[in-house]
């Protein structure tokens, strides 16, 4: 039973890398999100899915992009990392859309951009 | 949209009950109100909700007066593991966008 699985669960990156995150959710979930939390600012909505099919922008997409390969799968990809987007990344999933239709986290990627 | 406003942080003592009221005035008719608990390290985890009147859990009671106009969550007897952020959210089928995102939360830190 392992709800919402990220990988990696560490990552350094030199500016300029790329890289994809991965996230899984096995509880057939429709809906599905990426989340940054830096220090003081909370968690903030990079982009989410609604259902297979679509994606759409949250409060902070600049410099990301996302993939919704199916209904378990949701990757999140930084083309040219810079410094700025070192934080603690979490995917999440649920049943209907939105954080009030109980969300399941992952326990999050921990990136560094050196 | 429902705005909420809940402290910046709490201390408490173990064993103490701990209550964390979250104000939402503009709270719509079909809006719910949720609440998410966020340990260090980990991702936020939902631990209860409710429309009105009282819910309960093994975790918080969630309290809702007759007007929804506030909530509070009431944690019987904290012990140290209770130490984390607790969220405040509202919203409901046609909440939008609003639904999706966390205001800053309050931090509860249980001391011995």
């Amino acid at each position: 039973n392992a709800g919402v699985t990220q990988t990696p669960k560490f990552q350094v990156l030199k500016t300029g890398q790329s890289m994809t995150l991965q996230c899984a959710q096995d509880m057939n979930h429709n809906s599905m999100y990426w989340y940054r939390q830096d220090p003081g600012m909370g968690l903030r909505l990079i982009y989410y899915s609604a259902s297979e099919g679509t994606t759409d922008k949250g409060e902070v997409p600049n410099g990301y992009n996302v993939s919704r390969l199916n209904k378990r799968e949701f990757s999140l990809r930084l083309e040219s990392a810079a410094p700025s987007q070192t934080s603690v990344y979490f995917c999440a999933s649920s049943e209907g859309m939105g954080l009030n239709t109980e969300a399941f986290f992952g326990q999050g990627t921990r990136l560094t951009v050196v | 949209l429902a705005k909420t406003t809940q402290p910046i942080s709490m201390d408490s003592y173990e064993g103490q009950e701990v209550n964390i009221t979250c104000s939402h005035n503009n709270i719509a008719t079909n809006d719910y109100i949720t609440w998410y608990q966020q340990f260090p390290s980990q991702g936020p985890r939902f631990i209860i909700q409710g429309y009105k009147t009282k819910v309960t859990n093994e975790v918080a009671s969630l309290f809702i007066p007759a007007d929804r106009k506030s909530s509070t969550l009431s944690l019987p007897r904290v012990s140290l593991s209770d130490t984390a952020v607790y969220y405040c959210l509202v919203g409901g089928p046609n909440s939008g966008y609003s639904t999706l995102t966390f205001g800053k939360g309050t931090m509860l830190l249980v001391s011995p």
